[in-house]
């Protein structure tokens, strides 16, 4: 497709639950990035992806959280045991080219609610 | 990465020319300037990006200035709909950029009729 697309649009998962967030970037770009928005205008990158393989993931909180972009498939990411201070707007980003290429086109976003 | 500063809010009026600048001091050689839009409940757009001098594209226009050590955004003739956070990103070209975007807190523009 021409857009990046991300399900579900809103989630609410209790303290501890699993959250699990889906991501389809646009057909041929070859890159995928995670961000989280907590507060308002303060982004955080979680991690990237060349096609199924990961190419940074130093943003990622790893005892809780893991992605993957399989073949074929949506790309994910998992929140295990979901704390209060996950609560964030999660975007996806799509773009052709990582590197000195800027301009990447991201999804509305999944809002995180954990209670 | 260059770290960037942008004000944290400005207002304007319909139909106003709008130029936000950019503070990057500390820019390498290698960095680009870009700037990001995002409109409340969405994902942020890209909306141009330069090295040097002036691009111009649909859009907007960036003015850097020989020593690249701020860059403007200029908005023409500004409507109600261009109300939304405007990111100003400075990143390396090359190898040594992963493609991660590394955003400030931006700025935050109201357009009043």
């Amino acid at each position: 497709g021409e857009e990046v697309a991300q399900t579900p649009k809103h989630l609410v998962r209790g303290e501890g639950q699993k959250a699990k967030l889906y991501c389809a970037p646009i057909k041929g770009h070859s890159y995928v990035f995670w961000y989280q928005q907590v507060l308002k205008n303060e982004f955080k990158f979680l991690i990237s992806f060349q096609n199924e393989n990961v190419f940074d993931e130093t943003g990622m909180p790893k005892e809780r959280f893991s992605a993957k972009c399989l073949p074929n498939s949506p790309c994910s990411l998992e929140i295990q045991a979901t704390k209060l201070e996950d609560s964030a707007v999660y975007f996806c980003a799509s773009s052709q080219s990582e590197r000195g290429n800027y301009e990447q086109y991201f999804g509305p976003g999944t809002r995180l609610t954990v209670t | 990465l260059a770290k960037t500063t942008q004000p944290i809010s400005m207002d304007s009026y319909e139909g106003q020319e709008v130029n936000i600048t950019c503070s990057h001091n500390n820019i390498a050689t290698n960095d680009y300037i870009t700037w990001y839009q995002q409109f409340p409940s969405q994902g942020p757009r890209f909306i141009i990006q330069g090295y040097k001098t002036k691009v111009t594209n649909e859009v907007a226009s960036l003015f850097i200035p020989a020593d690249r050590k701020s860059s403007t955004l200029s908005l023409p003739r500004v409507s109600l709909s261009d109300t939304a956070v405007y990111y100003c990103l400075v990143g390396p070209n090359g190898s040594s950029n992963t493609g991660k975007l590394i955003f400030g807190q931006g700025t935050t523009l109201q357009v009043k009729p």
